[in-house]
């Protein structure tokens, strides 16, 4: 058990519709990840949030969004859905990013469009 | 951040010990090496780091090489349970870094009986 929890861990829904995922990081941590994992695209970075303060942009939609809140739990909300967007989402949480560790992954939260 | 390069697929037997290669030739003075795994679609895992100096720890050992252009990551006994897709990733650490990981597309370790 890494300590993150994400939620919903399975999620199925019709192209165009909205969903929310959550994840609550480890204690202490400040920091928090989003990774989406497809089937031909490998983990690759969404976006960062130190402290309630977006600090690291990969290659997220703009029809996603993500924000993390005063109790550093974060959300990605993901709109506007299509075919497309059925991966793996995971949310990993860390320190501070200066610091070297660990990143901790939770177990991610699986979304099928159809 | 420096580009890592590793074998797409490798076999181990089971008992025997596994040795995963990782070229990082463009690795700057302050990014440090880390390896993560995957194990069939759970969340990546944390393995080891270092920056120079050989590491150990309960999972693995991880050889990094002088001019640290290159890493072994070293599984000493696998066991069925380690078959996965290894990620060896260089990270850059400091005031100014987010610490996020880029993963590539890793080795995939099949461990056989």
């Amino acid at each position: 058990d890494s300590g993150v929890t994400q939620t919903p861990k399975h999620l199925i829904t019709a192209t165009g519709q909205r969903v929310t995922l959550r994840c609550s990081p480890r204690s202490g941590d400040l920091s928090v990840y989003w990774y989406q994992q497809s089937l031909d695209q490998g983990l690759q970075f969404l976006i960062q949030y130190y402290n309630g303060e977006e600090r690291a942009k990969g290659n997220i939609l703009e029809r996603f969004s993500a924000q993390q809140f005063p109790d550093l739990h974060s959300e990605l909300n993901l709109s506007s859905l299509e075919l497309g967007d059925s991966a793996l989402y995971f949310c990993a949480s860390g320190h501070r990013p200066s610091e070297t560790g660990e990143l901790f992954f939770g177990e991610g939260s699986r979304l099928t469009v159809l | 951040d420096a580009k890592t390069t590793q074998p797409p697929s490798m076999d181990c037997a089971e008992g025997r010990a596994a040795n995963l290669p990782c070229n990082h030739s463009t690795i700057s003075g302050n990014e440090y090496v880390y390896w993560y795994r995957q194990i069939h679609s759970q969340g990546p895992q944390y393995i080891i780091h270092g920056l120079k100096n050989n590491e150990t720890n309960e999972m693995a050992s991880l050889i990094i090489t002088e001019d640290r252009k290159s890493s072994t990551l070293i599984l000493p006994h696998a066991t069925l349970r380690d078959t996965a897709v290894y990620y060896c990733i260089v990270r850059p650490h400091g005031s100014s870094n987010t610490g996020k990981l880029i993963f590539g597309q890793g080795t995939t370790l099949q461990v056989k009986p």
